[in-house]
């Protein structure tokens, strides 16, 4: 049964870096057939796609966030990180980590952590 | 950026009712559009992929339809457990996108 735990800090001061991992269980980081994504949900609001990673390390990202957001990957431990730098509170959100399928291209996200509450505040 | 308007923006029905949310798509994502249930305080859960494929372990009361710049996601007889927000995602391109949600209340 695969499973995504995120973890990082829950408080984030204004211009700072977020850094969340994701924790990959019940399954292997390195399949072929599936890639790594981040997606957040400001309190009360709707989603937005952050970003994926593939394995191999082949990124793609929300042009809106962009300048701000690296996603890794480390195969080794089996975790995925995110990290968006200079941080406001428009960042604050429940921070998801999902698992997509891959099939010679980017397809749908199918199994997703339980998120994490990210607050950005002195 | 394909943008995704999802309506009704807010749903109220009875339980047996059939229930029917949209999608419009500001372009076409063909069928590459999927479905997501979201309980109060819970992570979406995937319902629908490919705008009509049914996600594995999913009751067979929901459906989807269409394609191009307009789908659907039905429930063909509302239960009490179906209340919560429903979303779209199109990954025909990037950036991936979401619809606003659609929150599901019961009579």
């Amino acid at each position: 049964q695969l499973q995504l735990q995120e973890s990082g800090p829950g408080l984030v001061k204004p211009s700072e870096t977020l850094s969340l991992t994701c924790t990959v269980s019940g399954g292997s980081i390195s399949s072929s057939s599936h890639f790594w994504g981040w997606i957040r949900q400001p309190p009360g609001k709707g989603l937005e796609w952050i970003g994926n990673i593939y394995y191999t390390g082949s990124t793609r990202y929300n042009p809106s966030l962009r300048s701000q957001v690296t996603i890794s990957v480390d195969t080794s431990k089996n975790q995925f990180s995110l990290k968006l730098t200079s941080a406001t509170a428009a960042d604050t959100a429940i921070y998801y980590c999902a698992r997509g399928i891959y099939n010679s291209a980017w397809l749908h996200l199918d199994s997703w952590g339980q998120g994490t509450l990210v607050t950005v505040s002195s | 950026d394909i943008q995704m308007t999802q309506s009704p923006s807010t749903l109220s029905a009875s339980v047996g009712d059939r229930v029917t949310i949209t999608c419009r798509a500001s372009q076409s994502v063909s069928s590459w559009l999927a479905w997501y249930q979201q309980k109060p305080g819970k992570a979406p859960e995937l319902l629908i992929y490919k705008a009509s494929s049914l996600e594995s372990g999913v009751p067979s009361r929901f459906s989807g339809s269409g394609s191009g710049t307009e789908l659907t996601l039905t429930i063909s007889s509302l239960q009490p457990d179906d209340l919560a927000t429903y979303y779209c995602l199109q990954y025909d391109s990037f950036p991936y996108t979401f619809g606003q949600g659609t929150k599901l209340e019961i009579k």
